[in-house]
């Protein structure tokens, strides 16, 4: 039972353009989300966090955007840059039930940023 | 502050054998967590150690256990290896508040990636 779900496998956009990166998840507790950066031979590396109290966070060229109701987040990255080819992980936590120490991640995007 | 060390980084080991992973976190975390990742089923929560207690398993077998000490840094261990225990084995560190809303931002090491032959 996969409860975050990455249902597109690889994404391709131009430098410069927008990159949207969307994540489902089926578990009602989950209430904390995050999207990691992972390159190959390295651990993901954290990129931007949720609350499940907002709707949306920016921090430089990454923006989140949550809908609860819908049980979806996105990641947008404006503009995107080749740096930005990695694989990207969507994670969720339950906070309120004691066990935020615990990620469970979907499979994983590829994306791939052309010059 | 330094980040989250693993070692060793590659490991070849045999059927059968056992396996050591060592994991230091980052400075002043004391939950270290381990998880697994393969092609076929991504990044798999194994479990998560704080203050030297593990607090919570994922769904693997026993003989994939783990310890911390009381620096905080954690060792995990497999034994009796299998061919579908190769992956790459990742630990993350964090310092996680309580709470509804409370941030766990896990910051994780390069991995230890561990080859059954």
């Amino acid at each position: 039972d996969q409860q975050v779900k990455q249902n597109s496998p690889s994404l391709s956009v131009q430098e410069g353009r927008i990159s949207i990166l969307n994540c489902d998840y089926t578990n009602s507790m989950f209430d904390y989300f995050l999207w990691y950066k992972k390159y190959p031979a390295e651990g993901p590396t954290f990129l931007i966090s949720i609350s499940s109290i907002k709707d949306k966070n920016e921090d430089g060229r990454f923006t989140v955007f949550l809908n609860k109701s819908a049980k979806h987040l996105s990641l947008h990255i404006v503009p995107s840059q080749p740096g930005d080819s990695a694989v990207y992980f969507c994670a969720a936590s339950e906070t309120s039930g004691g066990s935020n120490y615990k990620l469970t991640f979907g499979k994983g995007t590829l994306l791939t940023v052309n010059p | 502050k330094a980040g989250v060390t693993q070692t060793p980084r590659y490991l070849i080991k045999t059927r059968g054998q056992q396996v050591t992973l060592s994991c230091s976190p980052i400075s002043g975390h004391r939950s270290v967590s381990w998880y697994q990742q393969t092609p076929g089923q991504g990044l798999q929560f194994l479990f998560e150690y704080f203050s030297e207690t593990q607090r919570n398993k994922g769904n693997f077998p026993g003989r994939f256990s783990g310890r911390q000490f009381s620096n905080s840094r954690s060792e995990m261990n497999v034994s009796t290896l299998e061919l579908g225990d190769s992956a790459l084995y990742l630990c993350a560190s964090s310092s996680p508040s309580l709470g509804q809303g409370a941030k766990n931002i896990q910051y994780f090491g390069a991995g230890t990636r561990l080859s059954v032959l």
